[in-house]
């Protein structure tokens, strides 16, 4: 079973704009990361924010964490085309099980 | 090593057959995990070893699937009389920390079971 449910499921935007997305989580968490996956190839991890700390900063993503409502979400600003791909949160519990969320499909139209 | 590795990279099998899917972390990670991918979902966790130590198999669907990761480096996940349900891309990552972190993913098993 999957904790995560990132919103929405897909998204398409053009290029230079930005991309906002969104996940629940159900249980209280010890950090929340944030990965993208190409194609289906493998994931790559993007950032992590811990349980104490509200948002995080890494290049063109800002990541914002709401513990009250059990929601993080993603933006990315200046979107390009290499930019498109599968983003997917996941978080920890302590009990270091990472659970995967359903993940948002995101397409950058050139 | 460079990255995470994972072979085969693509495996077809029969039903009823073992299988057994190997991940080669990066050395010196602490921390291995096994997740099963179905097309258009995100990573199932299935276990995850601390070196050679197995905290949790929770994930493992059946008691046909078992990992192991005996020196605390490269591990096996083995799938015993494979069913069709099986079929799945399988992946392993590894992280520095012993029990969480950033994890760094391999390319996946893609397991088709006929």
């Amino acid at each position: 079973s999957q904790q995560g449910e990132e919103d929405p499921q897909a998204l398409s935007i053009q290029e230079g704009e930005n991309a906002t997305m969104n996940c629940s989580y159900k249980t209280s968490i010890n950090n929340l990361q944030w990965y993208r996956q190409n194609s289906g190839r493998g994931l790559v991890h993007l950032i992590l924010i811990r349980s104490n700390e509200r948002e995080k900063h890494s290049g063109r993503l800002r990541v914002t964490l709401d513990t009250s409502k059990k929601s993080s979400s993603l933006l990315i600003t200046a979107s390009r085309a290499a930019d498109t791909a599968s983003y997917f949160c996941a978080t920890d519990s302590g009990t270091y099980k990472y659970i995967f969320g359903t993940g948002t499909r995101l397409k950058v139209l050139a | 090593g460079a990255g995470v590795s994972q072979s085969p990279r693509y495996k077809v099998t029969k039903r009823g057959q073992d299988v057994t899917l190997r991940c080669d972390p990066i050395s010196s990670h602490a921390t291995l995990y096994w997740y099963q991918q179905a097309l258009g979902q995100g990573p199932e966790f299935l276990t995850y070893f601390n070196y050679e130590a197995q905290p949790d198999k929770s994930g493992l669907p059946s008691d046909r699937f078992s990992a192991e990761r005996p020196e605390g480096s490269i591990s096996t996940l083995t799938i015993q009389r494979t069913e069709q349900r099986d079929s799945a891309m399988y992946r392993c990552a590894s992280s520095r920390l012993a029990g969480g972190g950033e994890q760094f993913f391999g390319p996946g098993t893609r397991l088709t079971v006929l």
